[in-house]
């Protein structure tokens, strides 16, 4: 069975633009979370979407959201984005609550 | 709102000691998880633990859930230079959500 796919691996933005990462779940995985990870940080929860629904939203600004497919692909787009916004964004999908994650999005803002 | 805090840190352990990390939830918690993250890598599922009071095994790894459930512990026997990781916890909250600490870096001094 394929794992958690995200794209792009990484990436390179200059403040003010934005973003969209894309993760691919486990086949049959019907949960998506998001999380924001910075050096020594520990987990930053953005949102967790569940068929197609956002189920749990973290302590983030507006400018972070996120959107479920039926396929259960799942999307999350930063608006505007800021230099602290440089992080290791990792997508997460579940079975009977164990996270499988993928190898993260690293974005860099310049 | 619902914490988990978790301690050391950081640890710094020779090769063939003995680590420890502690997990400490403010509220009564469902269930907890623990995960290892390798330098570079992302978060892998280690173990769940459900029941009060419930011990498991893997391996040299023992992993404690107390009997509030409200704590947890996860202890490496006789380290090796495969262990060297940042370990998490995460604790199932009330809304279903994961609660997660902040990490325990385990560093094997050379």
């Amino acid at each position: 069975k394929a794992g958690v796919t995200q794209t792009p691996r990484y990436l390179i933005k200059t403040r003010g633009q934005q973003v969209t990462l894309s993760c691919s779940p486990i086949s049959g995985h019907r949960s998506v979370s998001w999380y924001q990870q910075t050096p020594g940080q520990g987990l930053q929860f953005l949102f967790e979407y569940f068929s197609e629904t956002q189920r749990n939203k973290g302590n983030f600004p507006g400018r972070f959201s996120g959107r479920q497919f039926s396929n259960s692909r799942s999307e999350m787009n930063v608006s505007t984005l800021e230099l602290g916004d440089s992080a290791l964004y990792l997508c997460a999908s579940s079975l009977d609550e164990k996270l499988f994650f993928g190898s993260g999005t690293q974005l860099s803002v310049l | 709102g619902q914490q988990v805090m978790q301690i050391p840190q950081y640890q710094h352990v020779q090769e063939g000691e003995d680590f420890t990390t502690y997990c400490n939830s403010s509220t009564t918690l469902s269930n907890i998880q623990w995960y290892k993250q390798r330098p570079g890598g992302h978060p892998v599922f280690l173990i769940q633990l459900v029941k009060s009071g419930e011990v498991k095994k893997q391996k040299r790894l023992t992993f404690q859930f107390g009997e509030a459930k409200k704590n947890s512990s996860l202890h490496i026997t006789a380290t090796q230079t495969t262990d060297v990781g940042t370990y998490f916890c995460a604790g199932q909250g009330s809304n279903y959500q994961l609660i997660w600490g902040a990490g325990t870096k385990l560093i094997i001094k050379p």
